[in-house]
């Protein structure tokens, strides 16, 4: 079947601008995760969804970031008033049982953020 | 605070030979321990995994190794091919709470495998 998908693949923006980048999640998957990936570093963890429950927000490293999902499957991850900093590999992932131990995390192509 | 380190930034290994690649974590809570792998322009596809009761998983070619006394776990390849050229990602998870998929990640290490 489809993996988790993401768009745009690409997105280059002017510093200060607002940007939203997309994920498609696995169908079925009740978990997501946005993670973002800068450069020479590992994956950051942002934040995670699970089913109804309230998300968990702590990895957002400020209050221009926010993200929604919109009826249990899509999501948009929101960048306010973007700066440098902001420029990474912005990876999205889905799982079907985040309370099994052995659940499998699937992760999209990612979106690379440019801000000038 | 980095909680998952992986201190070699890269490897290079002959075709053939073995692939050891290292990870250390601080976090005394994580209970279950990933490899991904990771070619360019693609998202992590996960490898293997391990739970903390164990101290060793095989898949095939791929074995993973923990040793919760020193908090360290490698990821042994034999025979290294040069498909498995990739950034290699050890991640952690941490026990209990409302984030129990939440995945903590290394820096990644760039394996390069020479025909």
């Amino acid at each position: 079947g489809a993996g988790v998908s993401q768009s745009p693949s690409n997105k280059v923006t002017e510093k200060g601008k607002d940007v939203e980048l997309r994920c498609d999640p696995i169908s079925g998957h009740t978990a997501l995760y946005w993670y973002r990936q800068s450069l020479g570093q590992g994956l950051e963890f942002l934040i995670y969804f699970q089913g109804n429950s309230a998300p968990d927000k702590s990895g957002l490293p400020s209050d221009r970031f926010s993200a929604e999902r919109t009826g249990g499957s899509v999501s948009t991850l929101t960048i306010q008033r973007t700066q440098q900093e902001d420029s990474a590999v912005y990876l999205c992932a889905s799982s079907r049982r985040p309370t099994s131990g052995t659940d499998t995390q699937y992760f999209g192509p990612g979106t690379r953020l440019t801000v000038l | 605070d980095q909680q998952v380190k992986q201190n070699s930034p890269s490897l290079s290994v002959q075709e053939g030979r073995i692939s050891i690649l290292n990870c250390d974590y601080t976090n005394s809570m994580f209970d279950y321990f990933l490899w991904y792998k990771k070619y360019p322009a693609e998202g992590p596809t996960f490898l293997i995994s391990i739970s903390s009761i164990k101290d060793k998983n095989e898949d095939g070619r791929f074995t993973v190794f923990l040793n919760k006394s020193a908090k360290h776990l490698s990821l042994h390849i034999v025979p290294s091919q040069p498909g498995d050229s990739a950034v290699y990602f050890c991640a952690a998870r941490i026990a209990g709470g409302t984030s129990y998929g939440k995945l903590t990640f290394g820096q990644g290490t760039i394996l390069t495998v020479h025909p």
